[in-house]
């Protein structure tokens, strides 16, 4: 147990709709990662927040955003989904800005009808 | 041409033997970062190590260590004494900032499989 939740475990929406993932990450730790996996496009980074700030971002979609909020879990919200946009999405946390050291969650699996 | 490459379609490794993942990749920038990722068949994924272009030293966790060349733009994931556990799909990453984003590219992954 990496000690980062997301939930929830897996969501099932249709075409068009919005969703929200959450992630909580390990105590203490004020970096957070999002990342997608899906069968077309492999593993993505989508963007990362440190401590309330957006701090990188990847290939995140315009109908992607994501917040960093003050106890410091993040959310990711997926609107206009399409039947693409199933696949995994990763949270990962790291206690600072850098990238030598990240703890995954276990995933929110979205499927998209 | 592809970013990170993974070429090797699947491996197998002994028991308590030593195995190299291989990853080459491809970069103008001076300043990135490597990294190998391990995703058991149970689907989480799990950040093994990471090694910084700048770096003299070949990163090292554990039984894991990165075999850094920089010149060849290899960085190759050498994991020693192979255990039963270390069966999975392992995937090498780059990160290359530009501007203010910061571009991660993964290969497709490399396949390990741990015989008894």
């Amino acid at each position: 147990d990496s000690g980062v939740t997301q939930t929830p475990k897996h969501l099932i929406t249709a075409t068009g709709q919005r969703v929200t993932l959450r992630c909580s990450p390990r105590s203490g730790d004020l970096s957070v990662y999002w990342y997608q996996q899906s069968l077309d496009q492999g593993l993505q980074f989508l963007i990362q927040y440190y401590n309330g700030e957006e701090r990188a971002k990847g290939n995140i979609l315009e109908r992607f955003s994501a917040q960093q909020f003050p106890d410091l879990h993040s959310e990711l919200n997926l609107s206009s989904l399409e039947l693409g946009d199933s696949a995994l999405y990763f949270c990962a946390s790291s206690p600072h800005r850098g990238w030598n050291e990240q703890f995954f969650g276990p995933g929110t699996r979205l499927t998209v009808l | 041409a592809q970013k990170i490459t993974q070429t090797q379609p699947g491996m197998f490794v002994q028991e308590k033997e030593a195995v190299t993942l291989d990853c080459t990749y491809d970069t103008s920038d001076q300043s990135y970062g490597l990294f190998w990722y391990k995703q058991p068949s149970s689907g989480e994924m799990i950040f093994l190590i990471y090694q910084g272009s700048y770096d003299e030293q070949n990163a090292t966790e554990g039984r894991y260590s990165l075999n850094f060349q920089k010149a060849r733009k290899s960085a190759n994931l050498v994991i020693s004494a192979s255990q039963l556990g270390d069966s999975a799909m392992y995937f090498c990453a780059m990160r290359e900032d530009t501007g203010a984003n910061s571009k991660l590219t993964f290969g497709k992954g490399i396949t390990l499989s741990v015989r008894p």
